[in-house]
């Protein structure tokens, strides 16, 4: 079974701060990296795409990969009460995308 | 630039019934997949829709069926309803080829009772 896994939090942050969130893989052969944003109720939107190895920066979003670690971040600089959601973990293994079960994240004002 | 479209926005239904989804992909998108997000669950991979043919298919029974039109538009349909089918049903366009992320709908909230 090919896996994505995140820790559910919640995470609570202040406003302001670095909001740090994981995600392992578990399919070595996984090509492209996903990062979605889900208000409650509403569906997942794309906050960023990471390709290869190493840091992509995009406004307040970072996206980190390590594909020899299968391991998947996103930095979020600045925290705003807006930022307040789930954040779905996914990766793409051609024809597949596979989610993981997203991480609460709770910016507190 | 169009986004992706899904009717309806509810729907609630018996067990035992069958019900029709449907999903107008993004502009310029070929692509149709199709998840199911349970409640507190990341989305689940039903199937995904190319060329008008099913395109690979995650772990559910085969009274999940499809289609796509030459439009690129999509069908769900579930057949024989059970409880469990109650979720939120989640329809996104991509491109096939490359690393295309998926462009989601705002999805169909499906109540089985």
């Amino acid at each position: 079974q090919k896996e994505v896994e995140q820790n559910s939090g919640p995470l609570s942050v202040p406003e302001g701060a670095i909001a740090s969130l994981n995600c392992t893989y578990s399919d070595r052969g996984s090509q492209s990296f996903f990062w979605y944003r889900q208000y409650s109720g509403k569906s997942p939107e794309l906050i960023m795409s990471i390709y290869s190895n190493g840091d992509k920066e995009d406004g307040r979003f970072t996206a980190q990969l390590n594909k020899a670690s299968q391991y998947v971040s996103l930095l979020i600089r600045d925290s705003q009460p807006s930022d307040s959601a789930t954040y779905l973990c996914a990766a793409r293994y051609y024809q597949k995308v596979t989610f993981g079960t997203g991480t609460k994240l709770q910016v507190i004002p | 630039e169009t986004g992706v479209t899904q009717s309806p926005t509810h729907l609630i239904k018996t067990r035992g019934q069958q019900v029709t989804l449907r999903c107008s992909s993004q502009s310029g998108h070929n692509t149709v997949s199709w998840y199911q997000q349970a409640l507190g669950q990341g989305p689940q991979f039903i199937f995904q829709y190319y060329r008008e043919e099913e395109n690979g298919r995650g772990n559910f029974p085969p009274r999940f069926s499809g289609l796509q039109f030459p439009n690129y538009s999509s069908e769900l349909n579930v057949n024989a309803l059970e409880l469990d089918d109650s979720a939120l049903y989640l329809c996104a366009s991509s491109f096939r080829q490359g690393e295309s992320p998926l462009h989601f709908g705002n999805g169909t909230r499906l109540t089985v009772t």
